[in-house]
């Protein structure tokens, strides 16, 4: 079975400080890849960060990093200094090689940065 | 990467009346998606359309409900058939892209009375 869980379903933060989103998958497949994307107000998902099972180095790209851990099944999302337009839907996703049309998502953290 | 155009951006429908929705990369695609995502849930895949063949449905979802139409490798449409309140969502078409990402339009926000 393939399942993406965050069981994080809202968050509050005051602007500036460190959120955490985490994310668990489960699959029997070796080779996967895993997704964040960002679903603010406006409704369209955008694609923040894809990583394939092989590649377990940590990711960072600005205020954003990605902590991918094989040995726990997760793949956490770190915003630093966060900032109210960070204020949206995040969600973890999954794809694997044997299924390669199918994005499997997580149910969706909301993230509200208050100023 | 891929970007997705899809129209109408948000409908209001009656009960029993069927929409079209359209989609349009501004690339040729091998493999597109139609996505619906309920209230407050997360996204969940009606079908993948690929050209040159019937689309293929997930479980729980039928084709005389949501029939798919993909003519060519830029473009296709999801109609919502037989409307009901319980199809009021965001449903969203997605791309495969050439560099292997996975891209979405910006969403149709369906509203059934």
């Amino acid at each position: 079975a393939q399942k993406v869980t965050q069981a994080q379903t809202e968050i509050s933060v005051v602007e500036k400080e460190d959120v955490t989103l985490d994310c668990v998958y489960e699959t029997r497949d070796t080779t996967y890849y895993l997704f964040w994307y960002k679903q603010p107000p406006s409704g369209e998902l955008v694609f923040l960060i894809r990583r394939n099972s092989f590649d377990e180095q940590n990711e960072i790209s600005g205020r954003y990093s990605w902590n991918f851990q094989k040995s726990t099944s997760s793949f956490n999302f770190t915003i630093t200094a966060s900032q109210v337009v960070d204020s949206a839907v995040y969600f973890c996703a999954l794809r694997t090689l044997y299924n390669t049309d199918k994005l499997i998502f997580g149910t969706g953290t909301r993230l509200q940065v208050f100023p | 990467s891929a970007v997705i155009s899809q129209k109408p951006s948000r409908d209001i429908c009656q009960r029993g009346t069927s929409l079209t929705i359209q989609c349009q990369v501004d690339s040729q695609v091998t493999m597109m998606f139609w996505y619906r995502q309920q209230p407050g849930q997360s996204l969940t895949l009606i079908a993948t359309a690929n050209q040159g063949s019937e689309a293929t449905y997930e479980s729980g979802f039928v084709i005389d409900k949501f029939p798919i139409s993909r003519p060519n490798l830029t473009f296709s449409t999801l109609t919502v058939s037989n409307m009901s309140p319980e199809d009021s969502s965001i449903y969203l078409c997605s791309a495969l892209a050439s560099d292997n990402e996975q891209y979405f339009g910006p969403g149709t926000r369906l509203t059934v009375t």
